[in-house]
């Protein structure tokens, strides 16, 4: 069974310092792994996608994660935080194959500090 | 449409009422998936269809719950008898595809969600 684990529930950064949002996971098989981004009041949307290509995704807004296998791990991380990047972070994890269920980690919320 | 759309946004009920809650997909979307997101956690999955098929409701809570769509297109999520433990956002999300082969689950695209609260 798959599961994903958010290591920090709150992650407070100065705005123009970079960001890491640490997220490791559980699977018997090579996942597809996504990040979303969900500001209040707003929908999901979704920041990047890795499937089985390239370990180092890059999405919108600046943002990349790195999928190490080695690690089960895949962080996000960008080089320079912006206040509209002030936000929930969800780290999202599937099954190979046919699955189509989304397995969700608790989320991070970014704060940003002046 | 240009995205997915949900309504009402914010629902109001007291115990024991039923709602409905609709959702309208991204137009020529096969897949749609209702979430229940309760305050400070992640989305937790209840039901897929796949056109107007139901294929999973694993996730719906009791039987008070219960999913349609009819015509494969627009879907409405009904809970008779709220309860107060029902209080969540009620997240609908479509895809192209339930699946693609070879890479797992298509990118799955959310509605802004209804806040249900019941008194």
């Amino acid at each position: 069974a798959q599961s994903v684990t958010q290591l920090d529930s709150h992650v407070s950064v100065s705005e123009g310092t970079p960001v890491l949002l640490r997220c490791n996971y559980s699977s018997s098989y090579s996942p597809s792994l996504f990040w979303y981004v969900q500001h209040p009041n707003k929908g999901l949307q979704l920041l990047l996608k890795y499937t089985s290509a390239a370990t180092l995704v890059k999405g919108i807004n600046g943002f990349e994660a790195e999928f190490k296998k080695s690690e089960t791990s895949f962080h996000l991380t960008k080089p320079s935080a912006h206040m509209s990047d002030a936000a929930e972070y969800f780290c999202v994890v599937s099954g190979f194959g046919s699955n189509y269920q989304l397995i969700w980690g608790a989320g991070t919320k970014l704060i940003i500090k002046p | 449409g240009a995205g997915v759309s949900q309504s009402p946004r914010y629902k109001v009920a007291k115990r024991g009422q039923d709602v409905a809650l609709r959702c309208d997909p991204i137009s020529g979307h096969v897949s749609l998936f209702w979430y229940q997101q309760a305050l400070g956690q992640g989305p937790e999955f209840l039901t897929y269809f796949q056109n107007e098929a139901q294929l999973d409701k694993s996730g719906l809570p009791s039987d008070r719950f219960f999913a349609e769509r009819p015509e494969g297109s627009v879907s409405t999520l009904k809970i008779q008898r709220t309860q107060q433990e029902d209080s969540a956002v009620y997240l609908c999300a479509s895809s192209l595809v339930g699946s693609v082969a070879g890479e797992g689950a298509d990118t799955q695209y959310f509605g802004p969600g209804t806040r249900l609260t019941v008194l």
